[in-house]
């Protein structure tokens, strides 16, 4: 069964670094998304990209944030200079060109130290 | 009022029980209701997945939508310790082609004691 991969698992890094959050999304899906959960707290949508461009973005997303679909298999989510409350978990999510469901990675759990 | 409204629990049940998780919802634009059921530190998975009112059932879960009062439910039946998790009911408007941005409740943590 087809599955959204995501990697790393976990990922450790020091305020103020980068970093680069990979997705592989379902293959034949057109719609890719990044939600974040803090720990916790609910799971919030923070951008969706579609056609290769961002189609929409929450408040969370702002100009430290960055998406990209490198290849026609990647999705990524750029952090440029991270902080302490960017810990959480990420999770990318993608689905068809129909009213379908959404399927969600196992995430990327972020602790920025 | 927040978009959408879900008991965060926990609730405890013992096996066999029918479990009833229930959400309430203030966007009259949503169109599209799901259940996911998410294990800790895992990623949602989807359970059910509906777009009109009325009832569906897969297996010993049941989904019921109510848009008119603007609630959700999820029943699971002969429940499972195995069934316990955090259940999210989460909703989105759909726009153009198949694009829809999903709003979630907080999640009912659900224990099934053997």
């Amino acid at each position: 069964e087809p599955e959204v991969t995501q990697t790393p698992s976990h990922q450790v890094t020091q305020m103020g670094q980068e970093v680069i959050l990979r997705c592989v999304p379902i293959s034949n899906h057109l719609y890719f998304y990044w939600y974040r959960q803090i720990l916790g707290q609910k799971v919030e949508f923070l951008v969706s990209f579609y056609n290769n461009e961002i189609s929409e973005k929450s408040e969370i997303f702002d100009d430290q944030f960055s998406v990209e679909r490198p290849d026609g298999s990647n999705f990524t989510l750029k952090i440029r200079s991270t902080k302490l409350e960017d810990s959480a978990m990420y999770f990318c999510a993608s689905n068809g060109y129909s009213y379908n469901e959404q399927f969600f990675g196992p995430g990327t759990r972020l602790t920025v130290l | 009022q927040k978009e959408v409204e879900q008991d965060p629990g926990p609730l405890s049940v013992p096996e066999g029980a029918i479990v009833s998780l229930n959400c309430t919802y203030s966007n009259s634009a949503f169109q599209y209701f799901m259940w996911y059921r998410q294990y800790s530190r895992k990623g949602p998975e989807l359970l059910m997945y509906t777009y009109s009112s009325g009832n569906k059932e897969d297996g010993r879960f049941t989904a019921q939508v109510d848009k008119s009062s603007k609630y959700i439910s999820l029943f699971i039946r002969d429940s499972q310790p195995s069934d316990s998790a955090t259940y999210l009911c989460a909703m989105s408007a759909g726009a153009f082609g198949g694009y829809q941005k999903v709003t979630f409740g907080t999640g009912t943590k659900l224990q099934v004691i053997p």
